[in-house]
């Protein structure tokens, strides 16, 4: 079975500076996909980033970025210039299907990044 | 972008009550559906995943009779938590997606069963 974790159950970043968030997964597909999410404290899941795990090519959402490293099964998000409206938790995700329109977007357990002024 | 509205956003009811949850894609179509469940400091647990017109498919152990799930449209699905008790409370997210999209996700329904 897929599992997706999420070893640093808290971080903090200072403003204007850059914060790495980890994630490992375990899967013995070839083909998957990965997401990071964000959780602020609105509760609302968004998006941020996503990767197709057949592309080498890491994705970049402005400030947002990946580090995916297929063989050692890692998939770290780097966040530069970290903003106040940064802080939430960050859920890592898997899935076999680009959507998730199966369902299976299994979810690591979380971090909570706190932005410090 | 894609948005999705989950109404109420807190309900607070007695144990025993039935209360139903709804997850609407406002300017999209969505084709299937989901239903998660978050516990305090917890990650997200799926629940069920629908699909418009069809019978949900239910994740192992989560009691169908107990959470009903209704996607009558392409554009709605309901959830009802059934003769609710205290433990069924939580943070329930719906999302919502089309064949190539990611899925989007509703604000969340924080249910209080007293």
């Amino acid at each position: 079975a897929q599992t997706v974790t999420q070893s640093q159950p808290e971080m903090s970043v200072q403003e204007a500076e850059t914060v790495t968030l980890s994630c490992t997964y375990d899967t013995s597909e070839s083909d998957y996909y990965l997401f990071w999410y964000k959780q602020p404290p609105s509760r609302q899941m968004i998006l941020v980033i996503r990767q197709e795990a057949y592309k080498q090519q890491n994705a970049t959402e402005n400030r947002f970025s990946v580090n995916f490293q297929k063989a050692a099964k890692s998939f770290s998000l780097k966040i530069s210039d970290s903003q106040l409206g940064d802080a939430a938790m960050y859920f890592c995700a898997y899935s076999t299907d680009y959507g998730g329109s199966q369902g299976n977007l299994i979810f690591g357990k979380g971090t909570k990044l706190s932005v410090k002024p | 972008g894609a948005v999705v509205s989950q109404h109420p956003s807190r309900v607070i009811c007695k144990s025993g009550t039935s209360v139903k949850i709804e997850c609407r894609s406002l300017d999209f179509q969505a084709t299937t559906m989901f239903w998660y469940r978050q516990f305090p400091k917890q990650s997200l647990m799926l629940m069920a995943t629908s699909n418009e017109g069809s019978k949900a498919t239910y994740e192992q152990g989560v009691e169908k009779d107990k959470f009903l799930i209704n996607h009558a449209s392409l554009t709605l699905s309901t959830l009802t938590v059934t003769s609710a008790h205290p433990e069924d409370s939580s943070f329930y997210i719906c999302s919502a997606r089309t064949a190539d999209q990611p899925q989007h996700f509703g604000d969340g329904t924080r249910l209080s069963i007293l």
